[in-house]
């Protein structure tokens, strides 16, 4: 069955550059969350888009950005990175918003800051 | 906001029945109970979804009483692949589109 795809899987950055993190949903799928997973830490809900517009916003830093496409993708960017950014960034998808249909998550992409 | 609470904690040996609880007093009508498996360096995976009394699946049992203001996850004769955390969500239906906040989860160790 297919899974949601995200890429890359790890990613290596020096401060103050610049990263982009992608996600492919499940087929069908047209709800995208990120979330941002610090060392030993629970997961933090950064955002989340439903149809193409972003549907919910937790605590993204100004420097990130995310959009979904047309054909439901959803990109996170990441500008003026920090050491504080290196973490794990899970894409979850679902078939409408919220968790009552339960989410379906990828297996992130790991970002080191340097 | 419905929040949850769990253990930070757990240790079972291989082979026996584990329980874990959370708390979310805060649940809204609409909301279902969901749990989620994760291990190191990977995303969490699904493991149960329920609204109210039992739901059992191939994996576990969920638990639900009349109130809803906690739940119980129930992992059957439990292997060290198991050793995980275990995450309960609630669904927040705050600024009129749902979003899901993980808490604290709950580290289970199995033992051989």
């Amino acid at each position: 069955a297919a899974g949601v795809i995200q890429s890359p899987r790890h990613l290596i950055k020096e401060k103050r550059e610049t990263a982009t993190l992608k996600c492919y949903p499940i087929p069908r799928h047209d709800t995208v969350y990120w979330y941002q997973q610090g060392p030993g830490q629970d997961p933090q809900f950064l955002i989340s888009f439903y149809e193409k517009m972003q549907s919910d916003k937790g605590s993204i830093p100004d420097r990130f950005s995310a959009q979904q496409f047309s054909d439901y993708h959803s990109e996170l960017n990441m500008s003026s990175l920090e050491l504080g950014d290196s973490a794990l960034y899970f894409c979850a998808s679902s078939l409408s918003p919220g968790a009552n249909y339960g989410y379906t998550f990828g297996s992130g992409t790991r970002l080191t800051v340097v | 906001l419905a929040k949850t609470t769990q253990p930070i904690s757990m240790d079972s040996y291989e082979g026996q029945e584990v329980n874990i609880t959370c708390s979310h007093n805060n649940i809204a009508t609409n909301d279902y109970i969901t749990w989620y498996q994760q291990f190191p360096s990977q995303g969490p995976r699904f493991i149960i979804q329920g609204y109210k009394t039992k739901v059992t699946n191939e994996v576990a049992s969920l638990f639900i009483p009349a109130d809803r203001k906690s739940s119980t996850l129930s992992l059957p004769r439990v292997s060290l692949s198991d050793t995980a955390v275990y995450y309960c969500l609630v669904g927040d239906m705050s600024g009129g589109y749902q979003k899901v906040t993980f808490g604290t989860g709950t580290k289970l160790q199995v033992i051989p």
